[in-house]
């Protein structure tokens, strides 16, 4: 069985440029999430969805940050305009629904440098 | 809003010896889980607790959630070259179900030969 794969696995971009970051989850499985990780600290939430509606965007940082899953499989994540603090690295998971919910599976992750 | 405080932020071992790193909130949570990043790798979920009290092993790793479900540790024995990596422990809180996971800061574990 496949995991979860995120696409690129590192991008560097100047201030002002736009980034699109994907997500593949694994096959089935209706939530998925976006979490990031700033430099040294801890893996936040951005947002979740299940199939292709947005449960919980409570996480996302500002406007500037746009995810789409539409059809419910894949997912992007597009940064616009990046700014120096949104550099880090993002982690896309996804888990099946009803009880196994809370059951993780997170993606290598894509690291973002924004010069 | 809700946070873990984990710690050690990082450690240095020899081989062969012992690690213990936990994770502390004022928050109450109702599952505890811990996980291991590798460089270039994504997290992977090592132990994962759903009641108070309970003591979880797995092969050289065990973990225990707090009586309080404020607390948790994880304790690697006989540590070997391949448990280095970052080690996180996150919470699911009865407020945010659903996968929204709140994670301590990371435990950066490095052994020495």
């Amino acid at each position: 069985e496949a995991g979860v794969t995120q696409f690129p696995s590192h991008s560097v971009i100047e201030k002002g440029q736009t980034v699109t970051l994907r997500c593949d989850p694994i096959s089935g499985h209706d939530n998925l999430y976006w979490y990031r990780r700033v430099m040294g600290k801890e893996i936040k939430f951005l947002l979740h969805f299940v199939k292709e509606s947005k449960q919980d965007e409570s996480g996302m940082p500002n406007n500037r940050f746009l995810a789409e899953r539409t059809g419910g499989t894949y997912s992007t994540l597009k940064v616009q305009p990046a700014e120096l603090e949104d550099s880090g690295v993002y982690f896309c998971a996804s888990s099946q629904g009803g009880a196994g919910a809370n059951v993780l599976t997170f993606g290598a992750g894509s690291r973002l440098t924004v010069l | 809003g809700q946070q873990l405080n984990q710690s050690p932020q990082s450690m240095f071992i020899q081989e062969g010896e012992d690690v213990s790193m936990n994770c502390t909130s004022s928050s109450i949570f109702n599952t505890w889980l811990w996980y291991k990043q590798e460089p270039g790798e994504g997290p992977v979920l090592l132990i994962a607790l759903y009641k108070a009290g309970e003591l979880t092993s797995n092969g050289r790793l065990t973990a225990q959630f707090g009586i309080t479900r404020k607390d948790s540790f994880l304790n690697i024995s006989a540590s070997i070259p391949s448990d280095v990596g970052i080690y996180f422990c996150a919470g699911l809180s009865i407020y945010n179900q659903g996968g929204k996971l709140i994670f301590g800061q990371g435990t950066e574990l490095s052994v020495k030969p």
